[in-house]
């Protein structure tokens, strides 16, 4: 089993909407958690700290469900420049991250 | 203001001829991470330094090797690419010590992509 799996989506939207995904990680003793962009053929890039009661930044917000260990990002009002793979990513109790594949979303107009 | 640079940012290289990548960071963090990055894939540690220790995974082909000769720069050496080995890699920094308190991330270099002909 993956340590951290991800729908891959494509999630396709229209512009104005809100899309919402998962990931779920398999280490219950996992310290911290991000999620990062990754736009095609870049580099991850961090987009939001994930933290136990849940947080926004911006139209961006992260839930973090430790019981049930999954993370959450909802995007409302979706830019077309929301378009990217949105990788989950999990630090346990070493300082290595865990990542999943990414789930792709795509904001058309 | 680039944190943590590579070069170059694309190479390309012939099946069994030895490539280097390399990786500098103005960040001062003391730990610095080699990922290989496979098309729709997450990307796969291959190593770490922790200031100047070595820690290589468990599952990383002895032909990957790297070298750490000071804080800021870190190698990765391939010995005899493949065909198998053409992919992204992504250099990362972070700081790791008592006081950070297992919260840290990693930050990314833009990447070197690796062709192999």
């Amino acid at each position: 089993r993956k340590e951290v799996e991800q729908d891959p989506g494509p999630f396709n939207v229209p512009e104005g909407a809100t899309v919402a995904f998962n990931c779920t990680y398999s280490n219950s003793a996992s310290q911290s958690f991000f999620w990062y962009r990754q736009d095609c053929r870049k580099e991850p890039k961090l987009l939001m700290s994930v933290y136990s009661s849940g947080n926004e930044d911006g139209r961006f917000t992260a839930q973090l469900n430790r019981a049930s260990q999954y993370i959450s990002l909802l995007i409302r009002d979706s830019k077309l420049s929301d378009s990217a793979t949105y990788l989950c990513v999990v630090r346990s109790n070493d300082y290595k991250l865990s990542f999943g594949a990414g789930t792709t979303v795509t904001v058309r107009a | 203001d680039a944190m943590v640079i590579q070069n170059p940012r694309y190479q390309v290289t012939q099946f069994g001829k030895p490539v280097t990548l390399s990786c500098s960071q103005t960040l001062n963090h003391n730990v610095m991470y080699w990922y290989q990055q496979k098309s729709s894939q997450a990307p796969k540690l291959l190593f770490h330094y922790y200031d100047k220790d070595f820690n290589n995974e468990a599952d990383t082909p002895d032909n990957f090797q790297s070298r750490r000769p000071n804080t800021s720069f870190c190698f990765l050496d391939i010995r005899s690419p493949g065909l198998g080995d053409a992919a992204m890699y992504l250099c990362a920094t972070s700081r790791e010590g008592p006081r950070e308190q297992n919260k840290e991330t990693q930050y990314f270099g833009p990447g070197t992509r690796l062709l192999v002909l």
